[in-house]
């Protein structure tokens, strides 16, 4: 099946910092989210992001699908940003949505 | 809009015991989505319906687990009986269009087996 790989696993700012996380997969997409996983377990939904660039407020992300990798932008980064976050992604011919690695961020005044 | 509506939110049983989860999707959403996911993990789907047709059971284990939804709009996953193994959130999701459309989340159930 699908690889998908993220980059860094963990990662401490402090905060008014910015960073970029990386998602690389294996096979091509035709559906690829980035969702924020709140301390509490929430799945929030960032952006829905197969190919083309968005930008919302302090986050932007960009997918490059002919080369196999996204990438989240965070600007400006608060205490709020901390949690998990995960790129998923649903393998062209397929019908799954299948989760990567995450990355561990914690933001720290 | 209401979101994804999921409970119970918290859930304690003992092994070998029945436990079912309930899901409201948000309204109009013909895909609805069941994921488990265990600590430290992403999220892994157990069953996607459309309306409420299965389009894929394919990693939910059948033995234990099984889900319906009646009238293409809440849903319910059953777990019996459960096994230490099975502790983790689970997790219901919703979107207005097939596995192409961006997908909503509920809260989740935590559920841990003693």
């Amino acid at each position: 099946g699908i690889q998908v790989e993220q980059s860094p696993p963990d990662l401490i700012l402090q905060e008014g910092a910015n960073s970029t996380l990386r998602c690389n997969f294996s096979d091509s997409v035709n559906n690829l989210q980035w969702f924020h996983q709140n301390p509490w377990g929430q799945l929030i939904n960032l952006f829905y992001i197969p190919s083309g660039t968005k930008q919302n407020g302090r986050l932007s992300a960009t997918t490059v699908a002919t080369e196999r990798y996204s990438l989240l932008y965070i600007s400006s980064s608060q205490t709020t940003d901390s949690g998990v976050y995960f790129c998923a992604v649903v393998p062209g011919g397929g019908n799954k949505l299948t989760f990567g690695t995450g990355t561990q961020l914690k933001v720290e005044l | 809009e209401a979101g994804v509506a999921q409970s119970p939110r918290y859930k304690i049983i003992e092994k070998r015991q029945s436990v079912a989860f309930w899901c409201n999707p948000i309204s109009g959403h013909a895909t609805l989505y069941w994921y488990q996911q265990i600590l430290g993990q992403g999220p892994k789907l157990l069953i996607q319906f459309q309306n409420n047709g299965v389009v894929d059971d394919s990693q939910l284990p059948k033995d234990r687990f099984s889900a319906e939804r009646l009238k293409g709009v809440d849903s319910t996953l059953k777990i019996q009986p459960a096994k230490l193994e099975d502790s983790a959130v689970y997790l219901c999701a919703s979107s207005s269009m097939d596995y192409r459309g961006t997908q909503y989340f509920g809260p989740g159930t935590r559920l841990l087996v003693l």
